[in-house]
């Protein structure tokens, strides 16, 4: 069946480090992934969308990374900041062509 | 700039009763969805609509049904509300399908059915 899967327990790093986030799915073939960031009691929010034939996608602090052999994406957040403690939520191409989401990382960062 | 605007925030419910959630995009998108978010279990997609006259079943439909009013305006129907149902229920929009452009989601409802 197809599976999801992030980082299953909360991840905790010291503010100023690098959080490594995992996605790793299967019996998925998504051409397209995502990632998306989630605060308490607020919608999810998109952050970055790597396709497959790109290893790897920057955006600020931000860097995913897309391995289609391994099926998983990394996604790093560098000089971490208490303000990105949140949860994060991969997604990719499920059944009928739409997203389907993982359940989430909650990050927390310590100041 | 609203956005994606979502109706009531909170909502109670007994069992039985039917309500029906709101949703408005500001963004002239043609693709719109509904999502409920359980502990532990992600995000799973209760219905869509790729453009303005058409819906489809998602992953988790049985129990809701929707309406695409118009381009702006989707929203989601319990008849008969259970507490399996209780939830936070999100609607999204995106200027395409959802694959491969961005999903911007509303503020979300949770619904509570007792």
């Amino acid at each position: 069946s197809q599976k999801i899967e992030q980082n299953s327990e909360a991840l905790n790093i010291q503010e100023g480090k690098t959080a490594t986030l995992t996605c790793n799915y299967t019996n998925y073939s998504p051409a397209y992934l995502q990632w998306y960031r989630q605060d308490p009691g607020r919608g999810p929010v998109f952050l970055l969308l790597i396709r497959e034939n790109e290893k790897e996608k920057r955006k600020e602090r931000l860097k995913v990374t897309f391995d289609t052999t391994l099926k998983q994406s990394l996604f790093h957040i560098t000089a971490s900041q208490p303000a990105d403690s949140a949860t994060y939520l991969c997604a990719l191409e499920g059944s009928a062509r739409q997203l389907t989401f993982g359940s989430g990382t909650q990050l927390t960062v310590l100041p | 700039n609203a956005g994606v605007t979502q109706t009531p925030k909170f909502q109670v419910l007994k069992t039985g009763q039917s309500m029906t959630l709101q949703c408005a995009q500001d963004m002239n998108h043609n693709s719109m969805y509904w999502y409920r978010q359980d502990p532990g279990m992600g995000l799973r997609l209760i219905y869509y609509s790729a453009s303005e006259g058409t819906t489809d079943k998602g992953e988790v439909p049985n129990g809701y049904n929707v309406s695409r009013l118009n381009k702006r305006e989707f929203s989601l129907r319990l008849e008969s509300a259970a507490p399996s149902q209780t939830s936070v229920y999100f609607c999204a929009s995106s200027k395409t399908g959802p694959l491969n452009t961005e999903a911007f989601f509303g503020q979300g409802t949770r619904l509570t059915v007792v």
